[in-house]
């Protein structure tokens, strides 16, 4: 069975220092990795995606993510935080083996992050 | 384009009521699907259809229904609410079944079983 972990409920970052919100997963075959944003009372909205090749992805508002298979991890990363940045992140994995676990997604429990000014 | 909406924002039911909440994308999305959203339990899949006409159940399904007659719609049926069912229930959809594409949310329906 596929999972995901979000080790931390919540992490909390000064504005201007670097963030990272942490990830591992479990999935059968080769993972696409994704991270999702969501700002109080609305839906999750996309950031970045793992598909393969590049181990380090850059994604939407400055966000980058590095991918490491050893480890299965998939930290998502800002190298400097704003205070607009505080808000729900969730990191969801599918296997990219065909039509494995029938294309389902799993999303970790997310990680409030807050950004202080 | 609209993306994925969602209606209604907010209800409330009283034990053993039925609701159905609607959901529809204007994307041509293949791949439709339901979620809950619990405090601390991150989302949970209720059903998810891969294409008009076929649906299937995902880990929470037990008291909900869904069909999908069209690419576009894909509403979740509560066929006698409880209150274990007050949650945020979001749809969301996707391009397709297989391949790397990123899921589209709508806005989320916040509902309260009394």
């Amino acid at each position: 069975a596929q999972s995901v972990a979000q080790p931390e409920d919540q992490v909390n970052v000064a504005e201007g220092n670097p963030l990272t919100v942490k990830c591992t997963y479990s999935v059968s075959g080769n993972p696409y990795l994704f991270w999702y944003v969501q700002y109080p009372n609305r839906g999750l909205q996309f950031l970045l995606k793992y598909i393969t090749g590049d181990n380090l992805v850059k994604g939407s508002y400055g966000f980058e993510a590095e991918f490491n298979k050893s480890q299965t991890s998939f930290h998502l990363k800002k190298p400097s935080a704003l205070v607009s940045d505080s808000a729900l992140y969730f990191c969801a994995v599918r296997s990219s083996s065909g039509n494995t676990n029938a294309g389902k997604s799993t999303f970790g429990d997310g990680t409030t992050l807050t950004v202080k000014p | 384009n609209a993306g994925v909406t969602q209606t209604p924002k907010f209800q409330v039911l009283k034990t053993g009521q039925s609701m159905t909440l609607q959901c529809a994308q204007d994307m041509n999305h293949e791949y439709m699907s339901w979620y809950r959203q619990d405090p601390g339990m991150g989302l949970r899949l209720i059903h998810y259809s891969v294409g008009a006409g076929i649906t299937d159940q995902g880990e929470v399904p037990n008291g909900y229904n869904v069909s999908r007659s069209t690419t576009e719609d894909f509403p979740l049926r509560l066929l006698s609410a409880a209150p274990s069912q007050t949650s945020v229930y979001f749809c969301a959809s996707r391009a397709g079944t297989v391949g790397p594409y990123e899921q589209y949310f709508g806005p989320g329906t916040r509902l309260t079983v009394t």
